[in-house]
């Protein structure tokens, strides 16, 4: 079993849509959970931390489940340049700042 | 500020060969991390590095890998003799501290290793 899993999609949703994006992982000592935005050939960049009260930023919403090591993205009325592949990260228990990435949620926003 | 860099952009060399890739991070940023990242896979992590030394080499696949950070500033990755399987996208990320909740790692722009 996958450390971070996550729906590869792809999600092809029109623009304006609101679109879900959901991810589990294993350690439930993980300690601190990310998601990464990742466009085609590009590095990874950190979109937004997720914190267990839930968080927001503009049109997107994090949400942390501890009990079910459970991670959501919500993105509201999507964009074009939303499109991009969406990254579900989980730093572990230790102190060395390893970051355990899942495969990704691709997400296509078209007009 | 300048972001992380890493050279090359792309290599591509033959099975045999050897190839040292190169990453400088954020200046000021102690900690730095490689990533790598093979065709339909997620992204591994390979090592951590604080300043000059070696805090996590959990992630390396064997010992035809080396990483150094001599000074405790840039650090290479040489692969000797690189394997077919070892083609993909290497990443080199930093940050400032590790090990706390509120840490970011930035990503360089990443080589991409073919290896035939």
């Amino acid at each position: 079993r996958k450390e971070v899993e996550q729906d590869p999609g792809p999600f092809n949703v029109p623009e304006g849509a609101t679109v879900a994006f959901n991810c589990t992982y294993s350690n439930s000592a993980s300690q601190s959970f990310f998601w990464y935005r990742q466009d085609c050939r590009k590095e990874p960049k950190l979109l937004m931390s997720v914190y267990s009260s839930g968080n927001e930023d503009g049109r997107f919403t994090a949400q942390l489940n501890r009990a079910s090591q459970y991670i959501s993205l919500l993105i509201r009325d999507s964009k074009l340049s939303d499109s991009a592949t969406y990254l579900c990260v989980v730093r572990g228990s230790s102190n060395t700042g390893k970051l355990i990435f899942g495969q990704g949620t691709t997400l296509q926003v078209k007009p | 500020e300048a972001g992380v860099t890493q050279f090359p952009s792309h290599s591509v060399i033959e099975k045999g060969q050897t190839v040292t890739l190169r990453c400088d991070p954020i200046s000021g940023h102690d900690n730095l991390y490689w990533y790598r990242r093979v065709m339909g896979k997620e992204i591994k992590f390979l090592l951590h590095f604080v300043k000059e030394s070696k805090q996590d080499e959990s992630g390396m696949p064997n010992n035809r890998f080396l990483a150094e950070r001599t000074g405790g500033t840039y650090s290479t990755l040489k692969v000797q003799p690189a394997e077919l399987e070892d083609s993909g996208v290497y990443f080199c990320a930093s940050s400032q501290r590790s090990g706390r909740s509120t840490d970011t790692q930035y990503f360089g722009p990443g080589t991409r290793l073919t290896v035939l």
